[in-house]
């Protein structure tokens, strides 16, 4: 299958600082890209939806300016937590979508943990 | 989209087929049912997908009923690394319609 990277896997930092998360997949073009929050034993929840070229589409009760998410090329999402504070810790997980709209299958990175002290 | 209700948790045995079933009894036409599995502490990895004929591939196989309002992933001969939280997750295409909507899944726990 398709390969997402996704980098940092692990990242801790003070609270108030910002953090970015980058997304690339690898080995084919990704004009769409996603981008979840994973809380621990809970289920990925969508946070918005990256389009290359254009604003990312957030899910009701995601904050866009805390959360910033640019999509510049084909190949390269990335998500921006700003002023990052400790209930911003979590398992973020990004995502590109393959093929057309019939096809529609999504591809995963690894994760990001991300631990705000 | 469709919702999809799965069992919480299985247990199977080593080397014998593990059969997790889904139901999404409100699946429209044009909606797919899609399995993907999260090993711990790792992104999801896509198994397989459909719409209404049943799938196979290297990894799993995929039996969807007639009215479509139910489905089963089949794990022909389950392995330790199979041990992962499986989704089965029904979607359209095209706009938010195409967007991955994850559950609780099922806990599955392969045991020697």
């Amino acid at each position: 299958g398709a390969v997402v990277s996704q980098h940092p896997s692990w990242v801790i930092c003070k609270s108030g600082t910002s953090v970015k998360i980058e997304c690339r997949s690898l080995d084919f073009q990704a004009t769409t890209m996603f981008w979840y929050r994973q809380f621990p034993k809970q289920s990925l929840m969508l946070m918005a939806t990256s389009n290359e070229g254009s604003k990312a589409t957030y899910e009701q009760g995601v904050e866009k300016d805390k959360f910033l998410i640019n999509h510049a090329s084909l190949t390269l999402s990335t998500l921006t937590v700003t002023s990052a504070h400790p209930e911003d810790s979590s398992f973020y997980i990004c995502s590109a979508r393959v093929g057309g709209i019939a096809k529609n299958i999504q591809y995963f990175g690894a994760g990001t943990r991300l631990s705000v002290l | 989209d469709a919702k999809t209700t799965q069992p919480p948790s299985m247990d199977c045995a080593e080397g014998r087929a593990a059969n997790l079933p889904c139901n999404h009894s409100t699946i429209s036409g044009n909606e797919y049912v899609y399995w993907y599995r999260q090993i711990h502490s790792q992104g999801p990895q896509y198994i397989i997908h459909g719409l209404k004929n049943n799938e196979t591939n290297e990894m799993a196989s995929l039996i969807i009923t007639e009215d479509r309002k139910s489905s089963t992933l089949i794990l022909p001969h389950a392995t330790l690394r199979d041990t992962a939280v499986y989704y089965c997750i029904v979607r359209g295409y095209g706009g938010s319609q195409g967007n991955l909507i994850f559950g609780k899944g099922t806990k599955l726990s392969v045991k020697p």
